[in-house]
């Protein structure tokens, strides 16, 4: 099938520590990926999208890479912040009934405490 | 860039009443909106695709009848939650797209409505 599966959480990281959230998806052709973010009592945001093999997103100091060979698109950040405190989804859009709608990953919690 | 409005972010109500959620695009016309329903730690699960002048299209197990959606014009789609219960509290998102193509489609979500049924 067309999905995206990701790392449950939650997880928990101390300031300036790296994060990895993993995330692997299936498809039968190379599908733009996404990661969006959800802060605490705020809607979903897109974070940052790659739209075709070995494009690498990028913002505010998250990067993810879309890897073919290992159909992932991991979720990276060298150093993060109490503020990135938040849940992260990963995503990709699945055509269907005529139009284009996003499907997710179950989403991961991060907490990065001081 | 293109924002997505809803209203109202937050709404309590008594069981039994039924509660309306509009869904706009503000500067953009969107022919297809979604709805989402967030479960707590748990991801969105899509509840409807809502096409401008026709009928929604539910996803299984989603009553259509409970969950009335209209998408009167290309800005607007609306969620009304009939005969609301405590188990339809939830936090209702919807979200609309900027274009047809796969390739770099993203959707614009709006802030999200929490709803509390009593």
């Amino acid at each position: 099938g067309n999905s995206v599966t990701q790392m449950e959480g939650p997880v928990t990281l101390s300031e300036e520590a790296f994060l990895t959230i993993n995330c692997t998806y299936t498809a039968t052709g190379y599908p733009s990926l996404f990661w969006y973010v959800q802060y605490p009592g705020e809607g979903l945001q897109l974070l940052l999208k790659a739209t075709k093999a070995d494009d690498k997103g990028s913002n505010k100091g998250f990067e993810a890479t879309y890897r073919k060979e290992t159909t992932s698109f991991h979720l990276e950040k060298g150093s993060v912040q109490v503020s990135d405190s938040a849940v992260y989804f990963c995503a990709r859009p699945l055509f269907w009934a005529g139009s284009y709608q996003l499907t997710f990953g179950k989403g991961t919690k991060l907490s990065v405490i001081p | 860039g293109a924002v997505v409005s809803q209203h109202p972010s937050r709404v309590i109500c008594k069981s039994g009443t039924s509660v309306k959620i509009e869904c706009r695009s503000l500067d953009f016309q969107a022919t297809t909106m979604f709805w989402y329903r967030q479960f707590p730690k748990q991801s969105l699960m899509l509840m409807a695709t809502s096409n401008e002048g026709s009928k929604a299209t539910y996803e299984q197990g989603v009553e259509k009848d409970k969950f009335l959606i209209n998408h009167a014009s290309l800005t607007l789609s609306t969620l009304t939650v009939t005969s609301a219960h405590p188990e339809d509290s939830s936090f209702y998102i919807c979200s609309a797209s900027l274009g047809t193509g796969v390739g770099a489609n993203v959707l614009t979500f709006g802030a999200g409505s929490r709803l509390t049924v009593l």
